[in-house]
């Protein structure tokens, strides 16, 4: 079982539209948790963090569920411009270097 | 701030070739990563570096491949003798700390492409 799973999509939504992302996570004692978007033959770019508690940074929303080991992204009113490959993110647990797992990306295409 | 830096930017070479791949990290970050993107195996972590010093290699495919990190602002991957199988897109990033809360900063990347 891969450590970050998610659905690879395409996730093909109007203008405007509200897009779910999930993620799920296989170690229970994983520590810390990303979303990063990364365009078309770019490099990846962190998006935001994702706290327990939830956050949410504009249109963008992240929530955790430690207990379900799952992540999710909510992306409202949706921009041409958000069209991307969004990668979940998960450090291991404690005592390392928190290196990056990295999920193999959803790709999210906006169309007018 | 002019973030990471890496060169070359494409790099087509012939099996057996050398190939040698340089980052310039971001001023005053004392961890180095290197990775590796292909479509079928994603993001993966090939070496981390702190303060200079490799800490973690287990990502390093096989002896083909090798990294140096000979000062805070510069780091090396060499493939030798590359294989088409190396083609891929290999990004180096760089951190502050060692924090979960430190932000990782990609570089461009290079993309490889072995013949």
């Amino acid at each position: 079982r891969k450590e970050v799973e998610q659905d690879p999509g395409p996730f093909n939504v109007p203008e405007g539209a509200t897009v779910a992302f999930n993620c799920t996570y296989s170690n229970s004692a994983s520590q810390s948790f990303f979303w990063y978007r990364q365009d078309c033959r770019k490099e990846p770019k962190l998006l935001m963090s994702v706290y327990s508690s939830g956050n949410e940074d504009g249109r963008f929303t992240a929530q955790l569920n430690r207990a379900s080991q799952y992540i999710s992204l909510l992306i409202r009113d949706s921009k041409l411009s958000d069209s991307a490959t969004y990668l979940c993110v998960v450090t291991p647990p404690s005592g390392g270097y928190n290196k990056l797992i990295f999920g193999a990306g959803t790709r999210l295409a906006v169309h007018p | 701030d002019a973030g990471v830096i890496q060169s070359p930017r494409h790099e087509v070479t012939e099996m057996g070739q050398e190939v040698t791949l340089r980052c310039k990290p971001i001023s005053g970050h004392n961890s180095l990563f290197w990775y590796r993107q292909t479509m079928m195996r994603g993001l993966e972590l090939l070496i981390y570096f702190n303060n200079n010093v490799p800490i973690d290699d287990s990502g390093m495919p096989e002896d083909r491949f090798s990294a140096k990190m000979p000062n805070a602002s510069f780091s090396t991957l060499k493939i030798q003798p590359s294989e088409p199988r190396d083609s891929a897109v290999y990004f180096c990033a760089s951190r502050a700390g060692t924090a979960s809360t430190d932000t990782q900063y990609f570089g461009p990347g290079t993309r490889l492409t072995v013949l």
